[in-house]
């Protein structure tokens, strides 16, 4: 079966740093996405690992592990404005999936001052 | 800004209703994706298009219907609406065909049905 999991909610303080896991099982993988929503608004691309090890945009790291089926966010420096749901997903290689992307049900994270 | 728009910002309406949700994908995308997110919930996949054909289908309502024209423009129609159809309906679109290519999306339609 398919499945990811993610916590549904972290709450972390301005300044500091957060890791947001993100496991999966698929049938087969072909990458992991993460993407950033603020409430009501559109889900917006933070990084993309199909690669073992860790990936680094700025205040922003993706690391992901294909052997344990695991990934993480890793979030330093924390603003305010991080405060939002960050959203998992894998592209599924299996079957007729036609390469779709999985979704988990995001974590929000809440920063508090 | 994606590049992704959507219309209307805001729909309401009554059960029993029919609307139709358009999106226009960024320049270039040849590939539309419709997902619904109600609320506190996570994104449900419902249909992609890809260059006017339809591609991958996933939890989409017999009710519901897309298409995707020529200028690649699509339409999500929901028909007979149902109080549970209360939701956010994002449009997303990517280049080319594989769903598991970076999607950006648009910023949504939000539906009440009364």
């Amino acid at each position: 079966g398919q499945n990811i999991d993610q916590p549904t909610e972290m709450t972390a303080t301005e300044g500091a740093i957060v890791q947001i896991n993100c496991t999966y099982q698929t049938s087969g993988f072909n990458g992991l996405f993460w993407y950033q929503q603020h409430a009501g608004e559109a889900p917006t691309f933070l990084s993309y690992n199909v690669l073992d090890g860790l990936e680094e945009k700025g205040r922003f790291s993706s690391f992901l592990s294909r052997s344990k089926g695991y990934s993480y966010l890793l979030l330093k420096e924390l603003q305010m404005k991080d405060s939002a749901s960050y959203l998992c997903a894998v592209r599924d290689a299996s079957g007729d999936s036609n390469y779709q992307l999985i979704w988990g049900a995001g974590t929000k994270l809440i920063i508090k001052p | 800004d994606s590049g992704v728009t959507q219309t209307p910002k805001h729909l309401i309406t009554a059960t029993g209703q029919r609307v139709t949700l358009r999106c226009s994908p960024r320049s270039g995308d040849l590939s539309v994706y419709w997902y619904q997110q109600s609320l506190d919930q996570g994104l449900q996949f419902l249909i992609q298009y890809y260059n006017g054909e339809e591609r991958a289908k996933g939890n989409i309502l017999e009710r519901f219907s897309a298409q995707q024209f020529p200028d690649l423009h699509s339409e999500l129609n929901l028909s007979s609406l149902e109080l549970g159809d209360s939701a956010l309906y994002f449009c997303a679109s990517s280049e080319l065909a594989g769903g598991g290519e970076t999607q950006y999306f648009g910023p949504g339609t939000r539906l009440l049905v009364l």
